[in-house]
């Protein structure tokens, strides 16, 4: 069994200040981890991913995450949020078991004020 | 390559009408396909995963259904649509076997009227 637990429904930041999206997830088995945004009436696009190579995975538009296993968590961060990154995004996990199972978070809605 | 391809992309259909959503895959064999919903502000919701031909597991009670007639193909269907059915419908594929990489349908917009 696996599960995906994103810690806040909303996180408010200002333009220039830094980022943090939580998630923390269980698995019975070695995990692979995604973080996806979706931004209004749009599509899912990736992130990044961890597939159990390095630790602290860069992404896209600025943003990394770092799994931490003892923690189990698999949090979303960037130095500095821009107007473009408000957005809502998703912490996804499957299992590295021969039946894959896909497991999102709930979500986490960025707002950005200027 | 591998792909996955679903439509359509948008739809408006009148309640009580039928609903057809359809989700192939190329480049692979027996995938583990998911239907998934994302209702306005909700996040996303599992409906529907399938293991092989003709297995379908249910999530969620709803007036859903989802068929696997073929290896590569996923069907999402409604005999009677409510207006709690709009949504944003998306399929997933997990590959390749272990789970590291997934693949997303373009996404499905409905609105029921």
């Amino acid at each position: 069994a696996q599960s995906v637990t994103q810690l806040d429904s909303h996180v408010s930041v200002s333009e220039g200040t830094p980022v943090l999206l939580r998630c923390n997830y269980s698995s019975s088995y070695s995990p692979s981890l995604f973080w996806y945004v979706q931004h209004p009436n749009k599509g899912l696009q990736l992130l990044l991913k961890y597939t159990s190579a390095a630790t602290l995975v860069k992404g896209i538009n600025g943003f990394e995450a770092e799994f931490k296993k003892s923690e189990t968590s698999f949090h979303l961060t960037k130095p500095s949020a821009h107007m473009s990154d408000a957005a809502e995004y998703f912490c996804v996990v499957t299992s590295n078991s021969g039946y894959s199972t896909l497991t999102f978070g709930k979500g986490t809605m960025l707002l950005v004020s200027p | 390559s591998q792909t996955i391809h679903q439509w359509p992309a948008t739809l408006v259909q009148p309640v009580g009408s039928p609903l057809s959503l359809e989700c192939t895959v190329e480049g692979t064999s027996n995938p583990n396909l998911y239907w998934y919903r994302q209702a306005a502000g909700r996040g996303l919701q599992l409906l529907f995963y399938s293991v092989g031909i003709g297995q379908i597991s249910s999530e969620v009670p709803q007036n859903l259904s989802a068929s696997r007639p073929q290896d590569r193909q996923f069907i999402l269907s409604s005999k009677k649509l409510l207006l709690s059915d709009s949504g944003f419908y998306l399929c997933a594929w997990i590959g390749p076997p272990g789970g590291n990489t997934i693949y997303f349908g373009e996404g499905s917009w409905l609105t029921v009227v």
